[in-house]
């Protein structure tokens, strides 16, 4: 097992622009979820991704939108950025999602 | 909708002093329980589970019982270490194809020397 793996670790965004987040899972590792962690809260439900196809979303608008790739890889796309979404955005991935997801250590994402 | 309500913090205590952070939950169906920590600077790590009623999940001296009847989930540890010093997030999936992570706000624990 190699764990998941996000990059960047730090990103700095102006207002307005896109951003693109990446996310390496652990072979397997069919489900991948994405999560935004604003400072001092409990991380929020984006979206999920099962061998490819979203079945689940958050309470977040259609800028933020996601990908899976067939080799375990995800990526987080955020068009029109705004300030609010500054925060610790996490992937996690898990076989059986009843038993948990194993977390990145997070790209830490500023907008000024 | 699910929830997961954790006590307010912050919980500074003394090394092996005794430790309690009290989870509750709300869920629609019968989710499976955690116990996520977060070190500073990292992304979450899995402490301990429950899949059912009156399981207990344990690891590194930390333990939780899954109490149905009192929709509880609460974390303890015996004697705490420095070395434990963290955000702890107790958190809820249902279970069904979106098995998304329903997280408490979390509680920051600072153990002293």
């Amino acid at each position: 097992e190699t764990g998941v793996t996000q990059s960047p670790t730090h990103l700095i965004k102006t207002r307005g622009q896109q951003v693109t987040l990446r996310c390496s899972s652990q072979s397997g590792h069919n489900t991948v979820s994405w999560y935004q962690q604003a400072l001092g809260q409990g991380p929020q439900f984006i979206f999920q991704y099962y061998r490819e196809e979203e079945n689940g979303r958050g309470n977040f608008p259609p800028r933020f939108s996601g990908l899976q790739f067939p080799n375990y890889s995800s990526e987080l796309n955020v068009n029109a950025l705004e300030l609010d979404d500054s925060a610790l955005y996490l992937c996690a991935s898990s076989m059986d999602s009843l038993w948990g997801y194993t977390f990145g250590s997070g790209t830490r994402l500023t907008v000024v | 909708g699910d929830s997961v309500t954790q006590m307010e913090g912050p919980v500074t205590l003394s090394e092996e002093a005794f430790l309690t952070i009290n989870c509750t939950y709300t869920a629609t169906g019968y989710p499976s329980l955690f116990w996520y920590v977060q070190y500073p600077g990292e992304g979450l790590q899995l402490l301990l589970k429950a899949t059912k009623a009156d399981d207990k999940g344990s690891n590194k001296g930390f333990e939780a019982t899954y109490r149905k009847e009192t929709t509880s989930f609460h974390l303890e540890k015996g004697s705490v270490q420095v070395s434990d010093s963290a955000v702890y997030f107790c958190a809820l999936s249902e279970p069904g194809a979106n098995s998304k992570l329903t997280f408490g706000k979390g509680i920051t624990l600072s153990v002293r020397p």
